[in-house]
């Protein structure tokens, strides 16, 4: 059963405009949630993340939104480059706090930036 | 400074051949995670160490999958005897130490292309 869940395979997006990704989640104990973007025959790249206290987290053109009443978050990108064309990937992690722990990854949105 | 490091980035073998993987993660990263990927599954845990010392094997799918590290710049991931349906991509990624209480994130390697005949 899928943990982590991202609807949405692909997404289509002009350039310049806003791309809206967005993940679920089923498991109350994940209190850490991170955004990865993969381009093809590389490693996912990590972009942003956010801790389950709070509901939203901004870096610059990313940000990442978090309902946990409604286990849903949302990576908003703005504006739409042509670079940002690559899969991103929704992860969570029920981690106790310090360090590091394996992460459970949705199975990635292929978003697309049109010229 | 270099990233983490896997060898080989692609491997071709036949059913029934042993495989092995390696990881080399970022300097004074102390955690190491093995992950797969597939088309059916995605992107899976297969285990992870925390100073050399595996925490969590749950994901490793049976006793053909075998992961050592042997000291905290070297890791390796077995398959003996290799069969078709382990064919996928896998990820080494590395973490480094906990220093503020926080969650760190994981840095991952380019991946090895496994196919098996």
């Amino acid at each position: 059963d899928q943990q982590v869940k991202q609807n949405s395979p692909s997404l289509s997006v002009q350039e310049g405009r806003i791309s809206i990704l967005n993940c679920d989640y089923t498991n109350s104990m994940f209190d850490y949630f991170l955004w990865y973007k993969k381009y093809p025959a590389e490693g996912p790249t990590f972009l942003i993340s956010i801790s389950s206290i709070k509901d939203k987290n901004e870096d610059g053109r990313f940000t990442v939104f978090l309902n946990k009443s409604a286990k849903h978050l949302s990576l908003h990108i703005v504006p739409s480059q042509p670079g940002d064309s690559a899969v991103y990937f929704c992860a969570a992690s029920g981690y106790s706090g310090g360090g590091a722990d394996g992460l459970t990854f949705g199975k990635g949105t292929h978003l697309i930036i049109q010229p | 400074d270099a990233g983490v490091i896997q060898s080989p980035r692609h491997e071709v073998t036949e059913m029934g051949q042993e495989v092995t993987l390696r990881c080399k993660p970022i300097s004074g990263h102390d955690y190491l995670f093995w992950y797969r990927q597939t088309m059916m599954r995605g992107l899976e845990l297969l285990i992870y160490f925390n100073n050399n010392v595996p925490i969590d094997d749950s994901g490793m799918p049976e006793d053909r999958f075998s992961a050592k590290m042997p000291n905290a710049s070297f890791s390796t991931l077995k398959i003996q005897p290799s069969e078709p349906r382990d064919s996928a991509v896998y990820f080494c990624a590395s973490s480094p130490p906990d220093t503020s209480g926080g969650y760190n994130e994981q840095f991952f390697g380019p991946g090895t292309r496994l196919t098996v005949l």
